[in-house]
């Protein structure tokens, strides 16, 4: 079936440092990929999407590309600030609902 | 703004009592998704409808647990008898016809004592 993993957090990070959350999942046929972020108290919102290899999705300065061949949707982001302080998912979708990852949890300190 | 509601956003019961949680998902969007969040298992998939029908349900214990989908804006998830196990944080979520994308309620947090 399908799956996604992430890495495990939480990660600490200070502001302005380079972001990576890495993420790999396995499905059968050619799946949409997403990443959510849940702040405190939230629901989850949609950060960014990619339905097709190489696409890259992009939204708030974060970023990941669809890379078919290694079965990866890594999250970055070059300058992180406080305000990025959340849990993100890595998520797919392919002939059913969406499949989420364990989540990352992210704190970024001043 | 459009957005998916939830209430209620907490509720505390007694072990055995039922619980109802509501969702009502945005206008026009004809599929909706029920999810649970604990900290062991992450984001599960509890059931999901298009159209107001059922289409899979395989995620809820079946003993205890029921959705329904009364009208197209309201959907409807049931623990009859709780317990302490099930407490949770439970989400909906809705999105609209041809669309990968869900949109996130901001959850029912349920503690069974």
């Amino acid at each position: 079936g399908n799956s996604v993993t992430q890495m495990e957090g939480p990660v600490t990070l200070s502001e302005e440092a380079f972001l990576t959350i890495n993420c790999t999942y396995t499905a059968t046929g050619y799946p949409s990929l997403f990443w959510y972020v849940q702040y405190p108290g939230e629901g989850l919102q949609l950060l960014l999407k990619a339905t097709k290899a190489d696409d890259k999705g992009s939204n708030k300065g974060f970023e990941a590309t669809y890379r078919k061949e290694t079965t990866s949707f890594h999250l970055e982001k070059g300058s992180v600030q406080v305000s990025d302080s959340a849990v993100y998912f890595c998520a797919l979708k392919g002939n059913t609902p969406l499949v989420f990852g364990k989540g990352t949890r992210l704190s970024v300190i001043a | 703004d459009a957005r998916v509601t939830q209430t209620p956003r907490d509720k505390v019961t007694e072990m055995g009592q039922e619980v109802t949680m509501r969702c009502q998902p945005i206008l026009g969007h004809n599929t909706v998704f029920w999810y649970r969040q604990t900290m062991m298992q992450g984001l599960e998939l509890l059931a999901y409808f298009r159209n107001r029908a059922p289409l899979d349900d395989s995620g809820m214990p079946k003993d205890r647990f029921s959705a329904e989908m009364p009208d197209a804006t309201l959907a409807t998830l049931k623990i009859q008898p709780s317990e302490p196990r099930d407490s949770a944080v439970y989400f909906c979520a809705s999105g609209p016809s041809g669309s990968t994308e869900a949109f996130f309620g901001q959850g029912t947090r349920l503690t069974v004592v």
